[in-house]
């Protein structure tokens, strides 16, 4: 089945810095990708969607500047989160539209910001 | 919001068949319904999505109603390892959009 890889699984940081995360799709190649955020015991909120090689289009209620969406290539599509606080602690998940409408979603990653 | 509705939680016997059950009356024609579920600190896997006819693979079956506004997802033989929140799930086909996750439905597995 089709994989989508996530780095890191978990990251800390001090309040005050910006955090990448990448998401790659491994054996097949995605024009479309997708940013989830995940809050303890609730269900998955999508924050953005990626579109290789143009503008990301994020939902309503989610900062642009904040969370910097990069799709570059039909593989790769990070997710960067400027100037971490520590209510940006979080589950964060990618996805990735693979053949047969399915999206395959990452591992995801654990941030805590300090 | 999401479209569909889900018991929050289930428990269900290992080794006996676990029937999750889902309402989604405004569910339109184009609309498939999919099934993912999520083990703590991981991300959602796939697990089966079909239009109006019953569908099977190696991980479940899908029951969708003849008027297809419900379905069952059905795992036929439990185990411990299919503790997990199951979210069922309604998405136009031939779109590219994302999925729309309810809160799903939590089963646990008892020994």
């Amino acid at each position: 089945g089709a994989v989508v890889s996530q780095h890191p699984s978990w990251v800390i940081c001090k309040s005050g810095t910006s955090v990448k995360i990448e998401c790659r799709s491994l054996d097949f190649q995605a024009t479309t990708m997708f940013w989830y955020r995940q809050f303890p015991k609730q269900s998955l909120m999508l924050m953005a969607t990626s579109n290789e090689g143009s503008k990301a289009t994020y939902e309503q209620g989610v900062e642009k500047d904040k969370f910097l969406i990069n799709h570059a290539s039909l593989t790769l599509s990070t997710l960067t989160v400027t100037s971490a606080h520590p209510e940006d602690s979080s589950f964060y998940i990618c996805s990735a539209l693979g053949r047969g409408e399915k999206l395959f979603f990452g591992s995801g990653t654990q941030l805590s910001v300090l | 919001d999401a479209k569909t509705t889900q018991p929050p939680s289930m428990d269900c016997a290992e080794g006996r068949a676990a029937n999750l059950p889902c309402n989604h009356s405004t569910i339109s024609g184009n609309e498939y319904v999919y099934w993912y579920r999520q083990i703590h600190s991981q991300g959602p896997q796939y697990i089966i999505h079909g239009l109006k006819n019953n569908e099977t693979n190696e991980m479940a079956s899908l029951i969708i109603t003849e008027d297809r506004k419900s379905s069952t997802l059905i795992l036929p033989h439990a185990t411990l390892r299919d503790t997990a929140v199951y979210y069922c799930i309604v998405r136009a086909g031939g779109g590219a959009d994302g999925l729309t996750f309810g809160k799903g439905t939590h089963l646990i597995i008892q020994p």
